[in-house]
């Protein structure tokens, strides 16, 4: 059974950078047939997709946190990151790691995560 | 505000059938897909591609779409299925790009 845990600091002062890990087990983040995502959700708010990696590397962003964001995987720990840069109050949320399809041989890709982390809560406070 | 528009609220009777919508262009030419969200916990998928159910979910839960909307419907709504509701598809601003609409709290009465 895949899962999915996202670890690292729940307070992060504000203009500095947040740094989020998702541990993969039961998977792994060097198949072809998946796509990497992190997804927030502001306190009392809806879902953001903040972006996604595939095993090669190649990433998407959401073009309203392209700026800031990098997500990047380490095969060798089977996790993948998040990193967003210059974070304010707006960016106080729980942070979701999560999987979605790809097909490569139609180059399908799978708007909708399937598996998701339970979650960590990062605060933006001073 | 998101692509995808929902209702903020709905409520159901008891027993009763409800239908949740979510209207956006990319649902022209993508499929949706809806999850069930509890306080504390992660989303789950209840309706994928439209109309697909996964293993596990209760059949009372279907989904269905009509031109740029789709709809999430219960049929016999259960008290446990109080909860907030999110659809989500292809971004219309270009491939890859993924949204969610803005949810909708269904209280079950």
């Amino acid at each position: 059974q895949l899962q999915l845990q996202e670890s690292g600091p729940g307070l992060v002062k504000p203009s500095e950078t947040l740094s989020l890990t998702c541990t993969v087990s039961g998977g792994s983040v060097s198949s072809s047939s998946y796509y990497w995502a992190w997804i927030r959700q502001s306190p009392g708010k809806g879902l953001e997709w903040i972006g996604s990696v595939y095993y090669s590397g190649s990433t998407y962003y959401n073009p309203s946190l392209k700026n800031r964001v990098t997500i990047s995987r380490d095969t060798s720990k089977n996790q993948f990151s998040l990193k967003l840069s210059s974070v304010t109050a707006a960016d106080t949320a729980v942070y979701y790691c999560a999987r979605h399809d790809y097909d490569l041989w139609t180059n399908y890709y799978k708007y909708y995560f399937d598996y998701w982390g339970q979650g960590t809560l990062v605060t933006v406070s001073s | 505000s998101s692509e995808l528009t929902q209702d903020p609220a709905v409520s159901v009777a008891l027993g009763q059938t409800v239908r949740i919508t979510c209207q956006g262009d990319s649902l022209r030419r993508s499929y949706a897909t809806w999850y069930q969200q509890k306080p504390g916990q992660a989303p789950v998928i209840v309706i994928f591609d439209n109309k697909n159910r996964p293993s596990g979910i209760p059949d009372r839960f279907s989904g269905s779409t009509s031109g740029n909307s789709a709809s999430l419907t219960i049929t016999g709504a259960q008290a446990e299925d109080e909860a907030d509701y999110y659809c989500n598809s292809r971004g219309s601003t270009g491939d890859h790009l993924v949204v969610f609409g803005g949810g909708t709290k269904l209280t079950v009465l």
